[in-house]
């Protein structure tokens, strides 16, 4: 059964940090992985989609690695920013057959001015 | 252009009333999702269509909900018999290109069963 994790739960940083939040799974099986935010109340925004053959992917400061075999990923976030506090999830997807995606619990961050 | 919407934003029903939440996805976009999110858990799978078929169901928790989509438009996803535990946001999202494709999701329908 696929398990994904992400650590750290929470985060704060001042504003002009670089940080890096980690995603794991437990099986390398994947079809590909996607990270997300979500702000209080409201669903999720899409950031990043890396295909299982691809080994990164970039969107402006946000920068999203992936190493199928070790079973991580990681999103680096450049220069942090106030706006950039949200809840940041990781979902990695199993099959060509079903888009069902998997869930992480989610990375908290506080970018504090 | 519009990215996905649901309705109603929020519900309140009486446990055992039965309600309908919908989700018109992306213009466009053939594959649709629903998922939920109790308070204070991760995302939970429910279902996945590609057009109006449904070739995975496997998250659905109970019989008490179903779901349906027509052609590659608008779905409606029905819990019947509320139970508490059914209470949670419900987001629907929806992909382009099939089970390959960049999920985009829309701004869920918090239900609250009393």
């Amino acid at each position: 059964k696929q398990e994904v994790t992400q650590i750290p739960a929470a985060l704060s940083v001042p504003e002009g940090e670089n940080l890096v939040l980690n995603c794991s799974f437990t099986d390398s099986a994947i079809y590909n992985l996607q990270w997300f935010r979500q702000d209080p109340g409201k669903g999720l925004t899409s950031l990043l989609l890396i295909q299982s053959s691809q080994r990164e992917q970039t969107s402006g400061r946000l920068n999203a690695s992936l190493d199928k075999s070790s079973g991580r990923s990681t999103l680096y976030i450049a220069a942090s920013q106030p706006g950039d506090s949200a809840t940041y999830l990781c979902a990695v997807s199993r099959s060509s057959n079903t888009g069902k995606l998997i869930f992480g619990q989610g990375t908290t961050l506080q970018v504090k001015p | 252009g519009a990215g996905v919407s649901q309705s109603p934003s929020n519900k309140v029903t009486e446990k055992g009333k039965d309600v309908e939440l919908r989700c018109d996805p992306i213009s466009g976009h053939t594959a649709l999702y629903w998922y939920r999110q109790r308070l204070g858990q991760g995302l939970e799978f429910l279902i996945y269509f590609q057009g109006n078929s449904a070739p995975d169901k496997s998250g659905l928790p109970s019989d008490r909900f179903s779901a349906e989509r027509t052609g590659e438009s608008v779905s409606t996803l029905t819990i019947q018999r509320t139970q508490q535990e059914d209470s949670a946001v419900y987001l629907c999202a929806s992909s382009l290109v099939g089970a390959s494709g960049e999920q985009y999701f829309g701004p869920g329908t918090r239900l609250t069963v009393t």
